[in-house]
Parts: structure tokens; sequence; C-alpha cells
């Protein structure tokens, strides 16, 4: 079956745009995550969806955002783009989601660079 | 911030040498997970141990795990050059759903 896509794979923004990205999970796979890794943070954990409720929310400001459709599709948001948002945005997909005990197949990434 | 440290944070060795890398955390855990990237792409789920499992083996790969220390570790038997990546420890809380703090990750270079 078909693994995590993430579009775009690549882009390139101005600070003070806004940028959206996209995560198509696993058929079936009810819980999508969002990591941001950086060669200075590593990876950290922004959000997670599970139907189509944020569940745990990492310690970011409220300009990202994100949200989960009804098929399990999940976009994620960053407002007011600043110099030190440029990442590679992970998005990763999970059968179920309790007590952390699941696997999560990753996307491929969304390289965003802000100028 | 992270919940891990990793040590090496980069490794050099042969084809066909054992690599060896160590996890430590703060908090306590669920469980925790291993994950392999390649040169900054997507992550790719390696395996999965338990809190109260002390041990597990995977193919070639073979973990440890110490709740009283906080720490684990990862060894890749006869390594190849395939096995050339970051290798990231992830854990995962007592709470519901998928959060998982990951460590700083360790460069392994296998070298042909």
């Amino acid at each position: 079956k078909a693994g995590v896509t993430q579009t775009p794979r690549y882009l390139i923004k101005t600070r003070g745009q806004q940028v959206t990205l996209s995560c198509s999970p696993i058929s079936g796979h009810r819980s999508v995550s969002w990591y941001q890794q950086t060669p200075g943070q590593g990876l950290q954990f922004l959000f997670e969806y599970f139907s189509e409720t944020q569940r745990n929310k990492g310690n970011f400001p409220g300009r990202f955002s994100g949200r989960q459709f009804s098929n399990s599709r999940s976009e994620m948001n960053v407002s007011t783009l600043e110099l030190g948002d440029s990442a590679l945005y992970l998005c990763a997909s999970s059968l179920q989601g309790d007590s952390g005990a699941n696997v999560l197949t990753f996307g491929a990434g969304s390289r965003l660079t802000v100028l | 911030s992270q919940q891990g440290e990793e040590d090496p944070q980069a490794l050099s060795i042969q084809e066909g040498e054992n690599a060896t890398m160590n996890c430590s955390y703060k908090t306590s855990i669920n469980n925790l997970q291993w994950y392999r990237q390649n040169s900054g792409r997507g992550l790719v789920h390696l395996i999965l141990i338990r809190s109260n499992e002390r041990e597990k083996h995977s193919g070639r790969l073979r973990v440890t795990l110490d709740t009283s220390k906080k720490s684990s570790s990862l060894l890749i038997t006869a390594s190849r050059a395939a096995d050339t990546a970051s290798y990231f420890c992830a854990t995962g809380g007592k709470a519901a759903g998928n959060k998982l703090t990951f460590g700083g990750g360790t460069r392994v270079l296998v070298k042909p």
C-alpha cells in the first residue's frame, strides 16, 4: 500500500509569508503527527491529530497550526514565517494512538527554506 | 526540548564491524523506539522495546533497555555500507497519543 505522502517536497518562502504543508497518511491510519527537524534543535514534536481532533501539542508558538480532515489527511500551516522556521517538516501516521506504543510511519518530508 | 541524549554523536566503522550507540532519557517511559534516517529524508522505524522488556532482537539489530539507568543501546552487527545513516532513539510517554520525544541522533558511516 502507498506510504505517507507529503507535499510539496521543497519550497522557498520569504519572511512574513505563510505556508501550508499537506500530508496524506497510510490508508486506515487515523493518527497523524508532525515534527520539525533542524540542525540546531533536532527533531521536535509539533502536534498530533487523531480523528480530526488535536490530541497533543508541542511547545511551538501559535503561528504553527494544523488540522485533520475526515479522510485523515492533515495540513499544517505556519504564518508570518521567520528565518528560524527553515526546516524539514516531517509527517508521520499511525494505525491508532494509545499510550504512544505505536510505530510511526514517516513521509519523506517537506523542506522549507525561508529567505 | 529533547528527551534523550545519544552517544556517540558520530561513528565511523569498516564494513563487517559492529556498531553500538547509546541513548539516555530523563523521564518515565512507556516504550522506546529506534529509527533510522538516510540523508535528510523521512525516518524509518527499526525496533520498539517496551518498558517491561530488557532486550529485543530484529535481524542484525539488538536493542537493550535499562529503565533503572534510563538508558538504551542499539547494536548493529556485521554492518554494511547501506547501514550508513543517522540513528535516533525516541521515547513514548504514558499519556495517550503518539507523541515521541527524539534524541539528538548518532551519525553512522560504514566504510566499504
